[in-house]
């Protein structure tokens, strides 16, 4: 079985500022790793997918992640963050080669203030 | 292609009462999956689809919950004799299948049932 742990539930972060989400997975078997944001009240929107490959992952909107299969880790990161990037963050991963269902983390409230 | 829509996109019900939600995928896409997401939480893994076959069911998805996919085309997902513990945002989301694409699943704008 799978578990995702996002590490905080809150980050408060300043217009122009860096931030980095942390997430952490556990997992027997490898693994496919996601990041997704939500706006209130909408669905998921995909942000960057790690399926094999390089390690640094690039998505939209200026996010990177790093998959670190020895810290089990797939931390999101921008460094400069947006007031319109205020959302809900969710990392999710997936047993690799099944397409199979995804499990998701608590996710993580980013807020940017001016 | 418009993506995957969802209808209704809110629901208030009374307890007890049956109610069915709607999910068309991507037209493409042969993988269907549903989730439940509360407030203040992660969506979690509901059911999902190979084309019509139900290959998966959670444990959360108890005997009141069912799901179909007629023509593995769009799908339904009917409560019946709702709680107020089912009240959640109820998110679809579709996929290519192995060998037809990349993964990655598409998700829909959900449809939040409210139980009173």
């Amino acid at each position: 079985a799978q578990s995702v742990t996002q590490l905080d539930s809150q980050v408060p972060v300043f217009e122009e500022a860096p931030v980095e989400l942390r997430c952490n997975y556990s997992s027997s078997v490898s693994v496919y790793l996601f990041w997704y944001v939500q706006y209130p009240n909408q669905g998921l929107q995909l942000l960057l997918k790690y399926l094999s490959g390089s390690t640094l992952v690039k998505g939209i909107n200026g996010f990177e992640a790093e998959f670190n299969k020895s810290q089990t880790s797939f931390h999101l990161r921008k460094p400069s963050v947006h007031i319109s990037d205020t959302a809900e963050y969710f990392c999710a991963v997936s047993p690799s080669g099944g397409y199979n269902k995804l499990i998701f983390g608590a996710g993580t409230r980013l807020a940017v203030h001016p | 292609d418009t993506g995957v829509s969802q209808d209704p996109r809110h629901k208030i019900t009374k307890r007890g009462q049956n109610v069915t939600f709607r999910c068309d995928p991507i037209s493409e896409h042969n993988r269907l999956y549903w989730y439940r997401q509360t407030l203040g939480q992660g969506p979690e893994f509901l059911t999902y689809f190979q084309n019509e076959a139900q290959l998966e069911k959670s444990r959360l998805l108890s005997d009141r919950f069912s799901a179909e996919r007629p023509k593995g085309s769009f799908s339904t997902l009917e409560i019946q004799r709702t709680e107020q513990g089912d009240s959640a945002m109820y998110l679809c989301a579709s996929s290519p299948s192995p060998g037809q694409g990349p993964y990655e699943q598409y998700f829909g704008p959900g449809t939040r049932l409210t139980v009173t």
